[in-house]
Formats: structure tokens, sequence, C-alpha cells
């Protein structure tokens, strides 16, 4: 059962805010989302990392509601070069361990056009 | 600071031959990750390190792949026999001990391997 569900794609142009939501509808109550983005031909790097409310950094924002279902990250003005695709996870406990699992689904594509 | 370095970059074997890949994280990284990341997919964790321990083993295909991370620092993941369907980019990954409910990863390049 997938912890997490984002669209498979999305398109925009430069100079465009992008929003990808993320639905977790079964995300424990200790567990943090977390955002990684992916360029061809390299590993995953970490955006951004949240609980609840709202979260910023040089990057991107993540929005997050109070119930934690959903998380949305927002690029704002996106560039040619923020073509990639973005990752969300969310806490999977390795059992009795107290550990986390690094958890990928297959992600957004993002394609930002001139 | 020294990123996450994995060689070989590139491999291309026969199947049914073996291979090898390393990894060395970042220094005091006690949580060490392998994925595989097959073309269009998301990555797929092999195996997790904490220190020189397995915390996670599940999608690991035992039968032909092994890994191990002596002293805690370094990493060797090895396939053999080697399978068509294991064309992919193997990346490894680590993080800060006593990361909790954290999950900030820092992954190297990869090696991307051709079974032919």
């Amino acid at each position: 059962l997938a912890k997490t569900t984002q669209p498979i794609s999305m398109d925009s142009y430069e100079g465009q805010e992008v929003n990808i939501t993320c639905s977790h509808n079964n995300i424990a109550t200790n567990d943090y989302i977390t955002w990684y983005q992916q360029f061809p031909s390299q590993g995953p790097r970490f955006i951004i990392q949240g609980y609840k409310t709202k979260v910023t950094n040089e990057v991107a924002s993540l929005f997050i509601p109070a119930d934690r279902k959903s998380s949305t990250l927002s690029l704002p003005r996106v560039s040619l070069s923020d073509t990639a695709v973005y990752y969300c996870l969310v806490g999977d406990s390795i059992v009795n361990t107290g550990f986390q699992k690094l958890v990928f689904g297959t992600g957004t594509r993002l394609l930002v056009s001139p | 600071e020294a990123g996450v370095a994995q060689s070989p970059r590139y491999k291309i074997i026969e199947k049914r031959q073996s291979v090898a890949f390393w990894c060395n994280p970042i220094s005091g990284h006690a949580t060490l990750y392998w994925y595989q990341q097959i073309l269009g997919q998301g990555p797929k964790l092999l195996i997790q390190f904490q220190n020189n321990g397995v915390v996670d083993d599940s999608q690991l295909p035992k039968d032909r792949f092994s890994a191990e991370r002596l002293k805690g620092v370094d990493s060797t993941l090895k396939i053999q026999p080697a399978k068509l369907e294991d064309s992919a980019v193997y990346l490894c990954a680590s993080s800060l001990p006593g990361t909790g409910r954290s999950t900030e990863a820092f992954f190297g390049q990869g090696t991307r391997l051709t079974v032919v």
C-alpha cells in the first residue's frame, strides 16, 4: 500500500509558481514530510522537510494543513533548471529498530518550458 | 564537505557475471542506504545500515545480492550472478546518526549498470 500519492507529471512555464500536492492519508503522528528533487543522471537531493503548518527555505515552501493528510510543495517562479522529478516521502518505520526507511514513490515529473 | 562517493560510475557486464559497487559515505554519517533505480521509476530501497548493522533488507534479492559495511564506514554491494533485469542505476546515500524521524539523506551520483 503506497504511503504517498502524487500526480505523475506537471507542466509549467518559466516564471510561474508551481504547486505539487501529495496525499498521505495514513501519516503517523510523529512522521515528518520530506521532499526530494532528482535531475537526470543524478541522485535525489533533499529540498525541504516539515511537520506542520508552513516551512520555507531558499528553494521552496512546504504547506501542511492541520490534519496533515496532505502537503503541498511550492516552487516560486520556476526556471528551466527546475525541470526534474519531485518525490514526497513520509516516515516508514522499521519494526523494532526506532529507525525509518526512506521509501520513494514514482514522484512527479515537472517539465518547465520557456 | 565531501559528498557521498561511489564507484565505478558505469559498468557493463554480461549476464551471469558478478559485479561489485563501492560507496564511501559522508564522514560521521551512521546510516547508509543502497537503492536500485530502474529507468523511469523511483529509487527502490535495497538495504539500510545503521553503523555496520543491517536495519532493513526486506527488498534485497538475497539469492543474488549481498551488501556489507565493514567498520561502519565504506560499503560494497555485490550482484552474483547478474540478470538482465538488474540493469539500473545503483544509488548510495547516507544520513546523520540519531535522525529519528528526520529523513534528510545525501545521495551519491550512482553507478549505472548495464547487463547484456
